[in-house]
């Protein structure tokens, strides 16, 4: 079946350190891979999507790459600020009961410290 | 800018109460769907709908129902709410092509029930 499987947090870094958040999927098909951010008290937000194998999707100092080979959308960013501190989703589109709908990873939370 | 409301944003209710939370969205989007967030934070589908007068349930088993009279609203109901259904509850929106867009979320509900 489809699934994402994120790295297990907490994930706690200081300011400026680098950030790599591992997300690698099972689906079949070639899905749309998501990052979602979402800040406390708050909803979901889209922070960056890819559509096809080899893509980069970026969006605020973040980056992943679709990689088909690997079946991986690991979520990067060189410096990263107290700002960023927050819950990140990775999803796929996927087929289900409910037609085409998101899989989402089970989160993994960023604690940054200044 | 929100195009996808929710409210209340925060709820405390007494058990047994009938309480429905809101959900309305300007961009005339045929999919809507409701989450719940559990406190590790991983998301549960409850239900979905795919225009007016479509429901559906989700993954999770719910005590709720859900309503898809008009396009835009799709309202949630706990007859009788309990402390079990304490959580904080997410809409989501998607319009015809989820695989570019994914989905917009609204800022959530947060239910303690007491």
């Amino acid at each position: 079946g489809n699934s994402v499987t994120q790295m297990e947090g907490p994930v706690t870094l200081s300011e400026e350190a680098f950030l790599t958040i591992n997300c690698t999927y099972t689906a079949t098909g070639y899905p749309s891979l998501f990052w979602y951010v979402q800040y406390p008290g708050e909803g979901l937000q889209l922070l960056l999507k890819a559509t096809k194998a080899d893509d980069k999707g970026s969006n605020k100092g973040f980056e992943a790459t679709y990689r088909k080979e690997t079946t991986s959308f690991h979520l990067e960013k060189g410096s990263v600020q107290v700002s960023d501190s927050a819950v990140y989703f990775c999803a796929l589109t996927a087929y289900n009961q409910a037609g085409t709908a998101l899989i989402f990873g089970k989160g993994t939370t960023l604690s940054v410290s200044s | 800018e929100a195009d996808i409301y929710q409210t209340p944003r925060y709820l405390v209710i007494g058990t047994g109460k009938k309480i429905t939370l809101e959900c309305s969205q300007t961009m005339g989007h045929d999919k809507m769907y409701w989450y719940q967030q559990d406190p590790g934070m991983e998301l549960h589908l409850i239900h979905y709908s795919y225009g007016v007068n479509s429901t559906e349930k989700g993954d999770l088993s719910s005590e709720s129902t859900v309503s898809r009279i008009r396009t835009e609203h799709f309202p949630l109901t706990l007859e009788s709410a309990r402390p079990s259904h304490t959580s904080q509850y997410l809409c989501a929106s998607s319009g015809g092509y989820l695989r570019a867009y994914g989905y917009t979320f609204g800022s959530g509900t947060r239910l303690t029930v007491v």
